[in-house]
């Protein structure tokens, strides 16, 4: 079963708005992490931000985690043509010992429209 | 720096064939992993490896063997392919094992079973 989920599913905007993505999941977590996939290719890490922070930034990039809410959400600013691509979050969960997953969600797909 | 690397990226295969997708990192990780990307499904683990000469299951496992005998090379194999297996497979590879520990992937492998 998926830990995180991202939302909304699809997303369509013009180049220089604002994107926001969700992620929410369902058990505590340590870390969470973003990826982006550009269309046929591997996930690139852009952030991770840990359970005890709150925001984190990385460029053009802002994270914030709300632990008492499960959730994260992940801000492109000033959007590119080139940010056009799928954003996949990434949470860390412990199953006993030390056995550990990371657990993506089934991804945001971004399109910034020239 | 190649990172990791895929390979074969292409591959149609007829029911009941084998094969083998190779994986190799040149950046002397511990830690690799194999994930299959299939629509509305996220990336879903398949096996991983926390050192050479060790392999564990991940959460789709059946119908796949992995080996790592080199610490740079992590091989997954098809014994008898199928359809259900049709899909991007996704190696990576990271420096420790844990939410903290920032996951590098290669540019994926589709494969098609008729």
């Amino acid at each position: 079963s998926q830990q995180g989920e991202e939302d909304p599913q699809a997303l369509s905007i013009q180049e220089g708005e604002n994107a926001t993505m969700n992620c929410s999941y369902k058990t505590s977590i340590n870390n969470l992490q973003w990826y982006r996939q550009n269309s046929g290719r591997g996930l690139v890490h852009l952030i991770l931000i840990r359970s005890n922070e709150r925001e984190k930034h990385s460029g053009r990039l802002r994270v914030t985690l709300d632990t008492s809410k499960k959730s994260s959400s992940l801000l492109i600013t000033a959007s590119r043509a080139a940010d056009t691509a799928s954003y996949f979050c990434a949470t860390d969960a412990f199953s006993g010992g030390s056995n550990y997953k990371l657990t993506f969600g089934k991804g945001t797909l971004l399109t910034v429209n020239p | 720096n190649a990172g990791v690397t895929q390979t074969p990226k292409f591959r149609v295969l007829k029911t009941g064939q084998s094969m083998t997708l190779l994986c190799a990192q040149d950046m002397n990780h511990e830690y690799m992993y194999w994930y299959r990307q299939d629509p509305g499904m996220g990336l879903r683990l398949i096996h991983y490896s926390v050192g050479e000469g060790t392999t564990a299951k991940g959460e789709v496992p059946d119908g796949y063997n992995v080996s790592r005998l080199k610490k740079q090379n992590f091989l997954l194999g098809l014994e008898s392919a199928a359809p259900s297996q049709t899909s991007v497979y996704f190696c990576a590879s990271s420096r420790g094992h844990g939410g903290a520990n920032v996951l590098t992937f290669g540019a994926g492998s589709r494969l098609t079973v008729l």
